[in-house]
């Protein structure tokens, strides 16, 4: 039972320096999310998708792109990243079709930026 | 403007014992649900209850209850008979639909919850 499945799971990076936050789910779901979560805080929507193709921003976009090309696979990607970008990462899937369809989550992606 | 509210930052509460945490809400949307997640110190993020704006019924899941109160838009999380394993930081999130048709999940700050021995 893979579900939501993100790599890499701890990362450093330099100030300036570019990644890609990987993400897969397997369940077939049409949405997917990206959020942030600053220590001791809550989760903030940085990008999501309703379907290959088909991507919109959240609340803290600035800083972040992403894409969509498969209904499985949703990375995230930091350009020039910054120390404000320090924060765990969770990507998330759901299936839409009914209110009471939960969000299921990856198990996160702890990334620092010195 | 904050959507969803939490207002204890923290809660201490004894083992075995019942404890509340809140939550509070904002939309204008008319169909919308509220969900509740645990997050343990290893960091998963774990469902644990849902609430749909049209349901009747307060929902219930074992030791898990949510006490919806509609006019008031309070969705607060009632733990009966706490357990250790229940030290955890707990999320309430709405799910609410956006202009263009699709729908978001927002997450309110959390509250820490540390059940003691």
């Amino acid at each position: 039972n893979a579900g939501v499945t993100q790599t890499p799971k701890f990362r450093i990076l330099k100030i300036g320096q570019s990644m890609t936050l990987q993400c897969a789910q397997d369940m077939n779901h049409n949405y997917m999310y990206w959020y942030r979560q600053d220590p001791g805080m809550g989760l903030k929507l940085i990008y999501y998708s309703v379907g290959a193709g088909i991507t919109d921003k959240g609340e803290v976009p600035n800083g972040y792109n992403v894409s969509r090309s498969t209904t499985e696979d949703f990375p995230l990607r930091l350009e020039l990243a910054a120390p404000s970008q320090t924060s765990v990462y969770f990507c998330a899937s759901s299936q839409q079709i009914l209110p009471g369809n939960t969000i299921y989550f990856g198990e996160g992606s702890w990334l620092t930026v010195v | 403007a904050q959507k969803i509210t939490q207002t204890q930052p923290g809660m201490f509460v004894q083992e075995k014992e019942a404890v509340t945490l809140d939550c509070t809400y904002d939309t204008s949307d008319p169909s919308y649900g509220l969900f509740w997640y645990k997050q343990p110190s290893s960091g998963e993020m774990i469902f644990l209850i849902y609430q749909g704006s049209y349901d009747q019924q307060n929902a219930t899941e074992g030791r898990y209850s949510l006490n919806f109160q509609k006019a008031r838009k309070s969705a607060n999380l009632v733990i009966s008979a706490s357990q250790l394993g229940d030290s955890a930081m707990y999320f309430c999130a709405m799910r609410e639909g956006t202009t263009s048709g699709t729908y978001k999940y927002i997450f309110g700050t959390g509250t820490r919850l540390k059940v003691l021995a």
